[in-house]
């Protein structure tokens, strides 16, 4: 199965700030790759999908960028609403994998 | 309103079986894959199973942790997908989620990620 590690775990930033998140593979997997953000006892929602599609309704501060191994997830300028954990999915093969998460975290 | 609700979660002794069931409203059910995701007390996601459409012929794809245990099944017509859980271990304590699949065509070329989340419903396998 192929490997998808996220990096940081976990990260405490202030509003208005430019947060990064990386995912990495350990293998190619073309441009299979989506985010996901979660909250507190909800479900995961889609972001961003083929590493660089924003999702219908997903605010344009969020982007994602990257090929082959290595993705970037970016949000541009930091809101309230965006403190959750956020997950990279890796859908080329079988079975899917998500990244361990990354939890922001207000500073 | 595009909907997904899970049901059947609950209280199981290892060994046991479950059923659970995602009723799904207010899109053409029988055109996307359906997908279960579940996600372990204070844990990250796991994906757990897909069923494709009906282009596909509803076949299935299963995580080696589940495999052989697990069983999703739908019916179109309902709009429903189920997920029969079998030999039931601790380590299958988890809110499992239904999702759809959002492909860029029908016969899905493209696979786009899970666009529709259900709330999710909890199974605890505990004696």
């Amino acid at each position: 199965a192929i490997q998808m590690t996220q990096s940081p775990s976990s990260l405490s930033a202030s509003v208005g700030d430019r947060v990064t998140i990386t995912c990495r593979a350990s293998q190619g997997i073309r441009n299979d790759l989506g985010w996901y953000q979660q909250k507190p006892g909800k479900a995961p929602k889609l972001l961003i999908y083929a590493v660089s599609s924003l999702q219908n309704g997903v605010p344009s501060r969020f982007s994602g960028s990257g090929s082959g191994t290595d993705f970037t997830l970016t949000i541009s300028s930091l809101q309230p609403e965006d403190f959750a954990t956020y997950y990279c999915l890796q859908d080329y093969n079988y079975p899917q994998t998500f990244g361990q998460g990354t939890k922001v975290e207000i500073k | 309103e595009v909907q997904l609700v899970e049901s059947g979660g609950g209280l199981v002794q290892p060994g046991g079986s479950l059923r659970l069931s995602c009723a799904a409203s207010g899109f053409t059910f029988s055109d996307h894959y359906m997908d279960w995701v579940r996600q372990a007390p204070g844990k990250g996601l796991e994906w757990v199973g897909r069923s494709r459409n009906k282009v596909h012929s509803h076949t299935t794809e299963y995580a080696a942790s589940v495999k052989g245990r697990f069983t999703i099944s739908r019916d179109d017509s309902k709009n429903l997908v189920d997920l029969q859980m079998n030999s039931l271990k601790t380590e299958d304590t988890a809110v499992y989620y239904c999702a759809r699949g959002y492909c860029s065509s029908t016969s899905c070329p493209d696979f786009y990620g899970m666009d529709v989340w259900g709330q999710g419903t909890t199974v605890t396998v505990s004696s």
